[in-house]
Formats: C-alpha cells, structure tokens, sequence
C-alpha cells in the first residue's frame, strides 16, 4: 500500500532562506509523486509532478524536487524563499496498481519571516 | 489540463440536514475522486466516483451517509447527508486526466 511522510508539520524560514520540505514515500511499485499547495481558504494548486522521466523536477513558482529511488524521497525545495510562498503543502503519491487514487501526506506550513 | 467548477463554495446548514455539492469538469475525465479535509488536517479520500456505475468507498465512509452520482464523464456530485457539527469540514473533489491530477476549489461546510 502506498503512503507518505512529510516530516515537519511546522516549517519557519526567512525571507530569502532556503525552503526545505521533506517527503518520504512507500510505494510497491514506481510511483507518481506531486506537490501541492494550499493557500488560505483556497484549493490545491499543483507545484510540480514526477511521472517516471526527469528524476529532478522543476515546477511553478520557482520550486523543484529531487526524485531519490535509493531514499525513497521526493523533498521539495526553492534557493529563495518569499513572503508569499506561506502556505501548506502537501507531497502526495499514486500508484496504478491502487486506482488511480492520491494519498496525501499531513502536510507542512510554511511560515517566511521577514 | 482540465478545470473544475465546484459549487457552492460554502455553507452553513442545519444539523439533521443534507447538502449536494456539484463538480462539473470541462472535459471528459476516466477517474473523479471526492475527498474530505478536517480543520487543519490532510486530504482523506471518501470514494471514487465511477461513471455508470456505484462508487466505491474508503474503509470508514458509506453510501447512506455519502451518496455520490456520477452520471457521466465530465460532472458528479456528493451529498453530505444528515448532517452533524462532525461533518464540517472542506469538500474537494478531483479529476485525473493522464497522469495529472486536479481539484475543485472546495467547498467549505459548517454545521450548526
């Protein structure tokens, strides 16, 4: 069965830090793996996805993640952080052989501070 | 990728009550999803809503309190049926086209 851990439900940078999520997945077999952010009050907008090509991904907003088989990790990380990158994000994974559905990790707020 | 209408956006309903919500999808989709977000917590899925047919639920969700149709590929809707104040929380459903997934914009439920 497929899961995920994202590790730090609180995570507090400064602007212009480093942003670094953490995301560790179990998956039988190659998974898809996406992170996703969640505004105030607002749905889920996709960052960026790993589909079995490019093991490292680059998505929106200036954000990518490294796909490591040999972790089983996905970490999702940005060079510079922005006051307007506080938010929740949620590192999810699917599998074929599960329906097709997500299962989402706990997610992770991000505070920036200035 | 596809975009989805969710509606309402919210609502403040009376406990003992039912409350549909729609998706409409802009295109066909194979696969919608309907998943529920406590307070401050993460997406749990409720079901997959097959198109023709019944969905099907995750252990601790049912039919008789979740009803959903699927009447074909671009719309499906969830109701949430007598309600309680245990039941407020954001309603999201979702399409997968490809390998993508997206999401309606939710739809935030308080019960009174």
């Amino acid at each position: 069965a497929q899961s995920v851990t994202q590790l730090g439900s609180h995570v507090s940078v400064s602007e212009g830090a480093l942003v670094l999520l953490r995301c560790n997945y179990s998956s039988s077999v190659p998974p898809y793996l996406f992170w996703y952010v969640q505004y105030p009050n607002q749905g889920l907008q996709l960052l960026l996805k790993y589909t079995s090509a490019a093991t490292l991904v680059k998505g929106i907003n200036g954000f990518e993640a490294e796909f490591k088989k040999s972790e089983t990790s996905f970490h999702l990380t940005k060079p510079s952080a922005h006051m307007s990158d506080a938010a929740e994000y949620f590192c999810a994974v699917s599998e074929e052989t599960s329906g097709s559905r997500l299962t989402f990790g706990e997610g992770t707020q991000l505070t920036v501070n200035p | 990728s596809a975009v989805i209408s969710q509606k309402p956006s919210r609502d403040i309903c009376q406990r003992g009550t039912s409350l549909t919500i729609q998706c409409q999808v802009d295109s066909q989709v194979t696969m919608m999803f309907w998943y529920r977000q406590q307070p401050g917590q993460s997406l749990t899925l409720i079901a997959t809503a097959n198109q023709g047919s019944e969905a099907t639920y995750e252990s601790g969700f049912v039919i008789d309190k979740f009803p959903i149709s699927r009447p074909n590929l671009t719309f499906s809707t969830l109701t949430v049926s007598n309600m309680s104040p245990e039941d407020s929380s954001i309603y999201l459903c979702s399409a997968r086209q490809g390998n993508g997934y997206t999401f309606g914009s939710g739809t935030r439920l308080t019960v009174v």
